[in-house]
């Protein structure tokens, strides 16, 4: 089975300027997430969709952030403007519904803000 | 708010000697609890997770964990370890009553030698 598959892999912007990311999760999974992790921290959850709807978008900063999903498949998140500090790994993940499934990871994306 | 404490950032071993990374998260009624591993450049892969039952938990690649609730303990252990074991763990904790979120811990560096 395919894995969960994201784009781009690498980003280099300036401040101040757009970035979007796109991530497509393993058919069939309702849940959806993306984290943010920073070097040498562990993943952060951003936010996390249950088919259509966000269950949880607590840690996201949506004076810059924003993310969809639409038809309850592919998700993109966007950060605008970009700022120094969103440098990190943007990682997505999707899961069966329920609380003990297993969430499975894409490889990343890897933003740097200059 | 529940969190998780990995207290070694790196542990370097040299090939075949056993292994022991620690993680111990914040005391609640009811976890679950997981053990991820990152290669280089990828993303976060499933070793093992603990929903109920047996406290021994069997994962994948030889990896092993034990749940203490006295203690709020995941150690992840392996008794030899490969060169191909070096890589960055991630202990992670769902908290069903609070939070159906995951949180990470900052991960353990293991680095193995021959």
């Amino acid at each position: 089975e395919a894995g969960v598959a994201q784009s781009p892999r690498y980003k280099i912007i300036e401040k101040r300027q757009s970035v979007a990311f796109w991530c497509n999760p393993i058919s069939g999974h309702a849940t959806l997430y993306w984290y943010q992790q920073i070097l040498g921290q562990g993943p952060k959850l951003l936010i996390q969709f249950q088919n259509n709807g966000v269950v949880d978008d607590s840690q996201l900063p949506k004076d810059r952030f924003s993310a969809e999903r639409l038809k309850g498949v592919d998700s993109t998140l966007k950060i605008q403007p970009a700022k120094l500090e969103d440098s990190a790994v943007y990682l997505c993940a999707s899961s069966l519904q329920g609380a003990g499934e297993t969430q499975y990871f894409g490889p990343g994306t890897r933003l740097l803000v200059l | 708010a529940q969190s998780v404490t990995q207290l070694d950032s790196q542990v370097p071993v040299f090939e075949e000697a056993p292994v022991e990374l620690r993680c111990n998260y914040s005391s609640s009624v009811s976890v679950y609890l997981f053990w991820y591993v990152q290669y280089p450049n990828q993303g976060l892969q499933l070793l093992l997770k603990y929903l109920s039952g047996s406290t021994l938990v069997k994962g994948i690649n030889g990896f092993e964990a034990e749940f203490n609730k006295s203690q709020t303990s995941f150690h992840l252990r392996k008794p030899s370890v490969h060169i191909s074991d070096t890589a960055e763990y991630f202990c992670a904790v769902r908290d069903l009553y609070n939070t159906d979120k995951l949180i990470f811990g900052t991960g353990t560096r293991l680095q193995v030698f021959p």
